[in-house]
């Protein structure tokens, strides 16, 4: 089955130290872009790549990195430079350069990260 | 800056009840306007909306969108307690998508 897989699902991490949340898919989409979701509100957009090598900052970049050295891959970093990185993380995938599709996301089922 | 807001912020009903969600937004190169289910983790889509005056369905659900006034709405007749879940409304321009805080509805039995 198609889908995209999100590692690990949950993470706890002391203040100070960067961890690597993992996305892969294997649906061939080629944009792939990271939310950020608190209690009671909805995604934020942290970056999106629309083809490989090549990534956007979104509206919340600040304390985070990605990389997107592969189709099907899209890790996110959040650094301890991230002043309140305790949030549940989502992925998602979508085809792009098709108008009538670009648009519908995919989702992972999230990481949630807790920092102690 | 692009802006997506939705309201109610929450909401309770009783089976049986039919409920209307609202979605406004504002943002540039605006292409489609999207909604989404939320029930534990990750987001399932319902229905993407492209030209002001055409109604979506799918089973109960509906969704409309109206390009003049900037505004959706999501109805959902009849509802069921298996329709408890985050409702998520979503801008898409140019390559990304900008969503609302979503609203919770509850369906008591």
């Amino acid at each position: 089955d198609g889908g995209i897989t999100q590692s690990p699902k949950y993470l706890f991490r002391k203040e100070g130290q960067n961890v690597t949340l993992s996305c892969e898919q294997n649906l061939n989409h080629d944009a792939m872009y990271w939310y950020r979701q608190d209690p009671g509100q909805g995604l934020r957009l942290i970056y999106y790549s629309q083809i490989v090598n090549d990534f956007q900052k979104g509206d919340i970049a600040e304390g985070y990195s990605v990389s997107r050295e592969k189709k099907e891959s899209f890790p996110l970093t959040v650094t301890s430079a991230q002043k309140n990185p305790t949030a549940f993380y989502l992925c998602a995938s979508s085809r792009a350069g098709v108008p009538s599709g670009a648009n519908v996301l995919t989702f992972g089922a999230g990481s949630r990260l807790t920092v102690l | 800056e692009d802006k997506v807001v939705q309201s109610p912020l929450s909401l309770v009903v009783h089976e049986g009840d039919t409920v209307t969600l609202n979605c406004s937004y504002e943002v540039t190169n605006f292409r489609s306007l999207l909604w989404y289910k939320q029930e534990k983790k990750a987001p399932t889509f319902l229905f993407m909306l492209t030209s002001s005056g055409i109604e979506k369905k799918s089973g109960r659900l509906s969704s409309i969108l109206d390009k003049k006034e900037l505004f959706s709405i999501l109805n959902i007749t009849a509802t069921q307690t298996g329709d408890s879940a985050i409702y998520l409304c979503a801008a898409y321009n140019a390559g990304k998508s900008t969503f609302g805080d979503g609203t919770t509805l509850t369906v008591k039995p």
